[in-house]
């Protein structure tokens, strides 16, 4: 079975603060995302990396970096919250199958809320 | 642009009574579609994959068919642990990278005992 953990499930931090999310997969997958859910919005892609020390912007960049410094994990830093980052965020990891469909599969998720 | 439209937004089922959802795309080559169920506070969790007009998947309860512009989830029979949100996603070969995906809002449905 995939398993692809996320650091922790709640978080509580204060407007301003660095905040670090981190997601570990244990599949050797090369494909690795990051995504914030919110009511009435879906999911919205971050970030994604495709190998290590590489990474892509997605669809909401803004506000968010990231890091890939080894194939099993990748890490999503706020490097200074803000109330509006305020949401669920998911990370999903997925392998590179070439001309196959490349399904990806979701952690359990990180609900943070910033004050 | 890759769109993805999910339909109904909500839907209350009573245990037994069969239904479909929605699921309306268009993608520039379509690479993937995926049906995930979510349930509340957690990560969406794999349920099929299919690629090419006319598939069909099955699991349980839950089957799953593909024409050139939609998909169906169809549930037979559902059970009050069926209640969850089902969301659609396409991943198509025009991406720069081909493997994001782009979901559709999602369809909550609830089934009454």
């Amino acid at each position: 079975d995939v398993k692809v953990t996320q650091s922790s499930r709640y978080l509580v931090k204060r407007t301003g603060e660095k905040v670090f999310l981190e997601c570990v997969q244990d599949m050797d997958h090369e494909n690795m995302f990051w995504y914030r859910q919110d009511p009435g919005l879906g999911l919205r892609l971050i970030y994604f990396s495709y190998d290590v020390k590489m990474k892509e912007k997605g669809d909401i960049p803004e506000g968010y970096s990231v890091s890939r410094e080894k194939k099993e994990r990748f890490s999503l830093i706020l490097e200074s919250a803000s109330t509006n980052q305020t949401s669920m965020y998911l990370c999903a990891s997925s392998p590179d199958r070439g001309q196959y469909q490349e399904t990806q599969y979701f952690g359990p998720g990180t609900r943070l809320l910033v004050l | 642009e890759d769109q993805v439209t999910q339909s109904p937004e909500a839907l209350r089922l009573q245990e037994g009574e069969s239904s479909s959802l929605n699921c309306s795309y268009t993608v520039s080559g379509l690479r993937g579609l995926f049906w995930y169920r979510q349930d509340p506070g957690k990560g969406p969790e794999f349920l099929f994959t299919l690629y090419s007009a006319g598939e069909e998947k099955e699991k349980e309860r839950l089957k799953a068919t593909l024409t050139k512009k939609e998909s169906f989830l169809h549930i037979t029979a559902p059970k009050p642990e069926d209640s969850a949100t089902y969301l659609c996603a396409v991943q198509a070969w025009n991406n720069n990278a081909g493997n994001m995906l782009t979901f559709g809002g999602g369809t909550r449905l609830m089934v009454k005992p």
